[in-house]
């Protein structure tokens, strides 16, 4: 069965410095990934996807991701975080074969000045 | 483009009533899918529809809901009767195929008391 584990319910880091937002999947095959961002009170709004390619994925925002197949990982990152930055962070996985997406818990990410 | 447009934004009804809540998807887009958040259970998929045929419908907690896609551009969710642990902000989202990302829109958030 396919599932999404984001192991950190909260992140906390200073503005300015890097980040980093953890994700490990399970799901037969080869998946396609995405990280979605979302502000209180608002919808999910897509920042990236891993489909094929090069593991680095650049997405919105200046954030980045990297896919490790062997880890299962597709880890979030940012070089220098923003206060604005501050938000629920949802990781998402898609077998090839299915429509819908799985998704994780979701981690806090909250930037102090 | 408007993106995806959900309404009612706010929704409070009495335990027992019906409740409908209306999508429309961005225009062009085959994919429709309903999910609901919870604090307690995160996001949930409830059903996803291609090109207005549902097409996983697993999700859905029991009888008392039901969705419709009549066209490409209207869906509903409706719950029949209400009951106070429906409470949550559920979220329509779409996608086109061969793009594999889904785009949410600003959800409707259920209060049954």
């Amino acid at each position: 069965a396919q599932s999404v584990a984001q192991p950190e319910d909260q992140v906390n880091v200073a503005e300015g410095n890097p980040l980093t937002v953890k994700c490990t999947y399970s799901v037969s095959g080869n998946p396609y990934l995405f990280w979605y961002v979302q502000y209180p009170n608002r919808g999910l709004q897509f920042l990236l996807k891993y489909i094929t390619g090069d593991n680095l994925v650049k997405g919105s925002y200046g954030f980045e991701a990297e896919f490790n197949k062997s880890q299962t990982s597709f880890h979030l990152k940012k070089p220098s975080a923003l206060v604005s930055d501050s938000a629920l962070y949802f990781c998402a996985v898609r077998e090839r074969s299915q429509g819908n997406l799985i998704f994780g818990k979701g981690t806090k990410l909250s930037v102090k000045p | 483009d408007a993106g995806v447009i959900q309404s009612p934004r706010h929704e409070v009804t009495e335990m027992g009533q019906e409740v409908t809540l209306r999508c429309k998807p961005i225009s062009g887009h085959d994919y429709l899918f309903w999910y609901r958040q919870t604090m307690m259970r995160g996001l949930e998929l409830l059903i996803y529809f291609n090109n207005n045929v549902p097409i996983d419908d697993s999700g859905m907690p029991e009888d008392r809901f039901s969705a419709k896609m009549p066209n490409a551009s209207f869906s509903t969710l409706k719950i029949q009767p209400s009951e106070p642990r429906d409470s949550a902000v559920y979220f329509c989202a779409s996608s086109i195929q061969g793009k594999y990302e889904q785009y949410f829109g600003p959800g409707t958030r259920l209060t049954v008391t």
